[in-house]
């Protein structure tokens, strides 16, 4: 059964840095491209960040270019995220997502339970 | 704003046909994906690749794609079909994912 279990969110304050982990188990996790995602309360998902499974090919949305880092560990089975300078529009559920191939289709098949990230004073 | 439109609300009566509408410039070069969330519990992939269903979803779903809108059939809807859905495809250029602001499907 594929598992991702996020971990590492909390309350933090504006400015300051906060590193997400992922654990997973179920599949292979090094044939998979991995994907961090959020959601902020009442708002539909919005992509953050992705990593390849191949080269470890790095991207990110806009919003947090330059601030984030996402990382993964294939021997541990493991994907991070690295936030610095954290804003208050960085709250949210931070939902990492595994990315599938289909045929010739990709697909966001698999996501953990989230972990809830609150930057606040 | 979300690159993906969709309507905020759609209703259906129990038993009946409710689709859910998602538009989008990146859907006439990709196919959607459509996601299901019910409160406090994370997006589970209910359509893919136009028309495909992971495995346990019920065929009572189904999706469709008409030049830059693609849709999400649920014919004969359940109480527990109640949920918000999003739809979700990847960037005009292919580079990056793309959400809807979602629609509260209410089962009447």
């Amino acid at each position: 059964e594929v598992q991702l279990v996020e971990s590492g969110g909390g309350l933090v304050q504006p400015g300051g840095s906060l590193r997400l982990s992922c654990a997973a188990s179920g599949f292979t996790f090094s044939s998979f491209g991995m994907n961090w995602v959020r959601q902020a309360p009442g708002k539909g998902p919005e992509w953050v960040s992705s990593i390849s499974s191949a080269n470890g090919y790095t991207q990110y949305s806009d919003s947090v270019k330059g601030r984030v880092t996402i990382s993964r560990d294939n021997a541990k089975s493991s994907l991070y995220l690295q936030m610095n300078s954290l804003r208050p529009e960085d709250t949210g559920v931070y939902y990492c997502a595994r990315e599938a191939w289909f045929g010739a289709l990709l697909k966001l098949d698999y996501w953990g339970q989230g972990a809830l990230v609150t930057v606040s004073s | 704003s979300s690159e993906l439109t969709q309507d905020p609300a759609v209703s259906v009566a129990l038993g009946q046909t409710g689709t859910i509408t998602c538009q989008g410039d990146s859907l006439s070069s990709n196919y959607a994906s459509w996601f299901q969330q019910k409160p406090g519990q994370a997006p589970l992939l209910v359509i893919f690749g136009q028309n495909n269903r992971p495995s346990g979803i019920p065929d009572r779903f189904s999706g469709s794609t008409s030049g830059n809108t693609a849709s999400l059939t649920i014919t004969g809807a359940q109480a527990g079909d109640e949920a918000e859905y999003y739809c979700n495809s990847r960037d005009r250029n292919g580079n990056y994912w793309v959400f809807g602001g979602g629609t509260k499907l209410t089962v009447l």
